[in-house]
């Protein structure tokens, strides 16, 4: 039983385009979510993240949203750079809000995003 | 560098043979993960550490599997008696008391003949 779903297994973006990922959950006692980029041969490299108590979280190029009652999450990156080319794998974590559990993370399969030039 | 460290990158092995996995956390964190991923998928839990308890294990991790982080610093993932089925990237992860980011390590892959 898959708590973390990537739908899309690939997506495919011009350069300089917006890229959208999507990620849905199916656990409610996720209440942090975090979006990891991963290079063949390495290992994921931490990218954002959103607590549950917000719906948006901005660093840079990168914005992620969060719709609760979804129980959805998405990435968006702006513009999107040929650099951006990697896996992307979307994570969640119950009882990280709250103090309580080990916080390990749920992953989803991961959407492979090329940037073509 | 003074991110997650693991070695061996690479070990192939025979099916039956026992291999053996380390990995440095960084040295402030407290917390040390150790998860699997296969080709496809995404990482999956298999264990955790709290200093040198280990707190948690996962369904995945069969009796063959043995972890251990003797002085709360460093970790081993010993898997005894390999099949096939092992052949996996075991990714070791660490992070500090209430953050949220686990920061990972670049793997460490096994295949098994």
């Amino acid at each position: 039983d898959q708590q973390v779903k990537q739908n899309s297994p690939s997506l495919s973006v011009q350069e300089g385009r917006i890229s959208i990922l999507n990620c849905d959950y199916t656990n409610s006692m996720f209440d942090y979510f975090l979006w990891y980029k991963k290079y063949p041969a390495e290992g994921p490299t931490f990218l954002i993240s959103i607590s549950s108590i917000k719906d948006k979280n901005e660093d840079g190029r990168f914005t992620v949203f969060l719709n609760k009652s979804a129980k959805h999450l998405s990435l968006h990156i702006v513009p999107s750079q040929p650099g951006d080319s990697a896996v992307y794998f979307c994570a969640a974590s119950a009882g990280l809000v709250s103090g309580a559990g080990s916080y390990q993370l749920t992953f989803g399969k991961g959407t492979k995003l090329s940037v073509i030039p | 560098d003074t991110g997650v460290s693991q070695d061996p990158r690479h070990k192939i092995t025979k099916r039956g043979q026992n291999v053996t996995f380390r990995c440095d956390p960084i040295s402030e964190h407290n917390r040390l993960y150790w998860y699997r991923q296969t080709l496809g998928q995404g990482p999956e839990f298999l264990t955790y550490f709290q200093n040198e308890a280990q707190l948690e294990k996962s369904r995945l991790l069969s009796d063959r599997f043995s972890a251990e982080r003797p002085k709360g610093s460093f970790s081993t993932l010993e898997i005894q008696r390999t099949e096939q089925g092992d052949s996996a990237m075991y990714l070791c992860a660490s992070r500090f008391a209430n953050t949220g980011e686990l920061f990972f390590g670049e793997g460490s892959r096994l295949t098994v003949l």
